[in-house]
Formats: C-alpha cells, sequence, structure tokens
C-alpha cells in the first residue's frame, strides 16, 4: 500500500492564482515527520518544510503555507498568487519514527507549471 | 565544500556492464541512501545505510550492490546494468540526531543503452 498518496499528477494554474497540492500519509505510527520537496527543471530536490506528528499548528513562510490535519491524514501546500518560478515537481514524504533506517517514503509527486 | 555530491552527474553505458556511481557527504551524517526517481513513481529507496559497514535494502535492491567502508562514501554499483536501470539516481544523507531531514545531493542521470 502507498504509504503517501498525491493524487495530483499535473496542475497548471495561470500566474497569479492559488494552487493547492495535496498530499495523504498512512502510517500506524504516532510519531512521524512529514516533508515537502522541490524539485525545479534543474532537477535537485530542494527541501520545503519538514513538520513532526504532534505539531498540528499551520505554518506559512511567504506565499507558501502547509495545512497539516491528523483528523484527515492529510499535509496539503498552499502556494498563493503563484509565479513561473514555482513551476516544479513537488514531493511529500514521509518518516516514521520507529524506523531505524529513517527511511523516506515518497510520493509520486504533483507536476505543477504556472502559465505566465 | 561541504555538503553531499555524487559523480558522475551524467553517464551511457550499454546493457550487460557494470557501473559505480559515487557519492560523498562532508557533514559525517550516519545515515546514507540511494534512491532511483522514474516517472510516475517519485523517489524510490534502493538502499540505505546506517553506519559504515552497515548497509540494508530498500525498496528496489534488485540489481544494486552498495558498500560502505567509510561514513563519507556511499558508492552505488549495477553489476550488469539492464535498460531499466535507466533512471536518475539520487544519494542522500541525514543525521537520525537532528531533525529527520534528508539533504540530496544532485543526481547522477544515468542511461543504460
Amino acid at each position: 500500500a502507498q504509504k503517501v498518496t498525491q493524487a495530483q499528477t499535473e496542475i497548471s494554474v495561470v500566474e497569479k492564482e492559488d494552487v493547492t497540492l495535496d498530499c495523504v500519509y498512512e502510517t500506524r505510527d504516532t510519531t512521524y515527520y512529514l516533508f515537502w520537496y522541490k524539485q525545479p527543471p534543474s532537477g535537485e530536490l530542494v527541501f520545503l518544510i519538514r513538520r513532526n506528528s504532534f505539531d498540528e499548528q499551520n505554518e506559512i513562510s511567504g506565499r507558501y503555507s502547509w495545512n497539516f490535519q491528523k483528523s484527515t491524514s492529510s499535509f496539503n501546500f498552499t502556494i498563493t498568487a503563484s509565479q513561473v518560478v514555482d513551476s516544479a515537481v513537488y514531493f511529500c514524504a514521509l518518516s516514521e519514527a520507529w524506523n531505524t533506517g529513517n527511511q523516506f517514503y515518497f510520493g509520486t509527486g504533483t507536476s505543477l507549471t504556472v502559465i505566465p | 565544500d561541504a555538503g553531499i555530491t555524487q559523480s558522475p552527474r551524467y553517464k551511457i553505458t550499454e546493457t550487460g556492464r557494470q557501473v559505480t556511481l559515487m557519492c560523498h557527504q562532508t557533514w559525517s551524517h550516519s545515515y546514507m541512501f540511494w534512491y532511483r526517481q522514474d516517472l510516475g513513481h517519485g523517489l524510490r529507496l534502493i538502499y540505505y545505510s546506517a553506519a559504515a559497514d552497515i548497509t540494508d535494502k530498500g525498496e528496489v535492491p534488485d540489481g544494486y550492490v552498495v558498500s560502505r567502508s567509510k561514513t563519507e562514501n556511499f558508492p552505488l554499483t549495477l553489476e550488469s546494468a539492464t535498460r531499466s536501470q535507466t533512471s536518475v539516481y539520487f544519494c542522500a544523507s541525514s543525521d537520525p540526531t537532528g531533525r529527520n531531514e534528508q539533504f540530496f545531493g544532485p543526481g547522477t542521470r544515468l542511461t543504460v543503452l
């Protein structure tokens, strides 16, 4: 079973629109960590945010915000007033504390295209 | 410079050849990982290592071999490359006593003809 599901394969928005990228996870652990990474066309993986399971407070960083809801096992990512530079593939990932391998489970990614 | 590096960045090889992808990190992180990235699959874990001389299989280990004689290096070897191993390979490291964040290398694009 997929531990991290990103149901949106591709999204296109017009510049300045808001866009939300969905991430649903599955774990039996009570302590876990969720991450978002950005992969721009250049190919590197850029860390965006880390959230632990005990911190359900939403976070805002500039135009980026994250909505963590344990009740629905979701960790959604919203970009406000999107820009062309936001065009990238975005990955959500889960790390479980019990897992001594410190493994990450990645979703399949959402490819975001921002049209000027 | 500090960080995590991979070499080569691009590699073209032929079916049946042995290929080794190198990964080097300067943070002395105990954990290191190898992922492959394929369209429609995201990143999948091949092998990981908790410390020097300790390695374990991930989700897709078949056809790959790893070793870790030194903390800073984690080479990945394709003993007999196949076309299905054409992919982008990412190495990562993390400090389990820290914030559980994984730091990724720039990736190696491997093409097997």
